[in-house]
């Protein structure tokens, strides 16, 4: 069975400042879906980015890129210029790309902590 | 387009007592899933469903019940609510290629 895990429960950023969030996972299969979504205090959650396993270069949208290292099995989110409405809980998540199987698997979360 | 919508977002319940959390999305998608939240946890998949008239176990599925009789709408039922059921409840719904989108949220408190 797939697993996430996200080792690390809380981080701390500057302002402006660089902050990356850890995520790995475990796998047998070889065509996969990476996501990072974004949990603020109004609980919505919200895509901020996604990775296909076939692809070997790293998404990123606006700020926000990943480090996807598919041999480690470890797929890292990069958050650049941080912003005080980054401040979330952000969750590392596996879906298969096989047919058939269309559950999200989700890590257990690292809070975000923006520093004025 | 309202997304995904869940009723209701906030309801306190004894023990032993029952209800039914409903999730909608207009987005016409073939997939949808009912999810718990709990501190330190993650999320936990609870049921799923493939399509309309199908649904499926997930990791957490004792104490809950699903239906999907009608393609836009996904009702996980509790018939007696436990202090350990006491969770934030999501809903969400994809296509096979797309990625998952999320409803606001039912936070449930059993007593």
């Amino acid at each position: 069975a797939q697993t996430v895990t996200q080792s690390q429960p809380e981080m701390s950023v500057q302002e402006a400042e660089t902050v990356t969030l850890s995520c790995t996972y475990d796998t047998s299969e070889s065509d996969y879906y990476l996501f990072w979504y974004k949990q603020p205090p109004s609980r919505q959650m919200i895509l901020v980015i996604r990775q296909e396993a076939y692809k070997q270069q790293n998404a990123t949208e606006n700020r926000f890129s990943v480090n996807f290292q598919k041999a480690a099995k470890s797929f890292s989110l990069k958050i650049s210029d941080s912003q005080l409405g980054d401040a979330a809980m952000y969750f590392c998540a596996y879906r298969s790309h096989n047919s058939g199987t269309y559950k999200y698997i989700f890590g257990t979360g690292t809070r975000l902590k923006v520093l004025a | 387009n309202a997304g995904v919508t869940q009723t209701p977002k906030f309801r306190v319940l004894k023990t032993g007592q029952s209800m039914t959390l409903l999730c909608a999305q207009d987005m016409n998608h073939e997939y949808m899933y009912w999810y718990r939240q709990d501190p330190g946890m993650g999320l936990r998949l609870i049921h799923y469903s493939v399509g309309e008239g199908t649904t499926a176990k997930g990791e957490v599925p004792d104490g809950y019940n699903v239906s999907r009789l009608k393609k836009q709408n996904f009702l996980l039922g509790l018939e007696s609510a436990a202090p350990s059921q006491t969770s934030v409840y999501f809903c969400a719904s994809s296509y096979p290629e797309l990625s998952v989108v999320f409803g606001p949220g039912t936070r449930l408190t059993v007593l």
